[in-house]
C-alpha cells in the first residue's frame, strides 16, 4: 500500500530558529501534497497546498513566509518552519495524493515540534 | 457554523460493544467522505471511504452516508482495546481537499 514517511518525527529548537521538515511518499508518485497543523485534542487545520514543479497554494491566515513550502519531486515535498516561537509549537503533518485518482490520502506520521 | 461538525466525546466503551460516531456537515456540495483513525501522535489512517448514500461495509466497520441529511456515520461492531482512539470524518467536495471533523476520542475498556 501506499506509504509516507515524515522526518523527524519530533524536534526542539530553539526560538529564532529555522526547522525543515520532510515528507516523502516512498512507493507512489505524489502529484500533490497537503501540510496540516493539528493542535491537541483538535482536528487537522490544512495549511496549504502543494503540487510538483508549482508553487505552494496557502490558506487564509497561513504566513507564506514564515512556512515554506517546497515540492521540488514527485516524492519529496518539504516544510521549512522560519523565526520559529514559541507558539508555532505544534503537531505538523503531512499527506500525499498520487497520479492516479486512488481514493484517499496518505499521511505521514507527523511531526511534533516545540519551540523553547 | 462550521462545515464538519463532529462531537468530540470522549466516548467509552466496553469492549465487544459497538461504537458508533457520526458527523453533520453543512455543504451538499461534498460528494466524497472518509473516516480516519488516529493514534495518539501518529498521522490518521484511512479506514473507510464511500462517495454515495448507503452502506458500506469492511470487516467490523460499517460506514453510512445520508446526502439528503447531511449526515455520515461510522459504526465499529465487535470492539476491542486495539481500537481506542481518536476517529475522525473528513469530507470532500471534490475528492481533492479534505475537510475533517474534531475528532471522536473513543476508549474501548477490557
Amino acid at each position: 500500500g501506499a506509504v509516507v514517511s515524515q522526518h523527524p518525527s519530533r524536534v526542539i529548537c530553539k526560538s529564532g530558529t529555522s526547522v525543515k521538515i520532510e515528507c516523502r511518499s516512498l512507493d507512489f508518485q505524489a502529484t500533490t501534497m497537503f501540510w496540516y497543523r493539528q493542535f491537541p485534542k483538535q482536528s487537522l487545520m490544512l495549511m496549504a497546498t502543494s503540487n510538483e514543479g508549482s508553487k505552494a497554494t496557502y490558506e487564509q491566515g497561513v504566513e507564506k513566509d514564515k512556512f515554506l513550502i517546497n515540492h521540488a519531486s514527485l516524492t519529496l515535498s518539504t516544510l521549512t518552519v522560519t523565526s520559529a516561537h514559541p507558539e508555532d509549537s505544534s503537531f505538523y503533518i503531512c499527506s500525499a495524493r498520487g497520479v492516479k485518482a486512488n481514493y484517499g490520502y496518505t499521511f505521514g506520521s507527523g511531526t511534533r515540534l516545540t519551540v523553547v | 457554523q462550521k462545515e464538519v461538525e463532529q462531537d468530540p466525546g470522549p466516548l467509552s466503551v466496553p469492549e465487544g460493544a459497538i461504537v458508533s460516531l457520526n458527523c453533520t456537515y453543512s455543504n451538499s456540495a461534498f460528494q466524497y467522505f472518509m473516516w480516519y483513525r488516529q493514534y495518539s501522535r501518529k498521522g490518521p489512517e484511512l479506514l473507510m471511504y464511500t462517495y454515495s448514500s448507503g452502506n458500506k461495509e469492511d470487516g467490523r466497520f460499517t460506514a453510512q452516508v445520508d446526502k439528503s441529511s447531511k449526515y455520515i456515520s461510522l459504526f465499529i461492531r465487535d470492539s476491542q482495546p486495539s481500537d481506542s482512539a481518536t476517529y475522525l470524518c473528513a469530507i470532500s467536495p471534490n475528492d481533492y481537499k479534505l475537510s475533517f471533523g474534531a475528532g471522536t476520542t473513543v476508549t474501548v475498556r477490557a
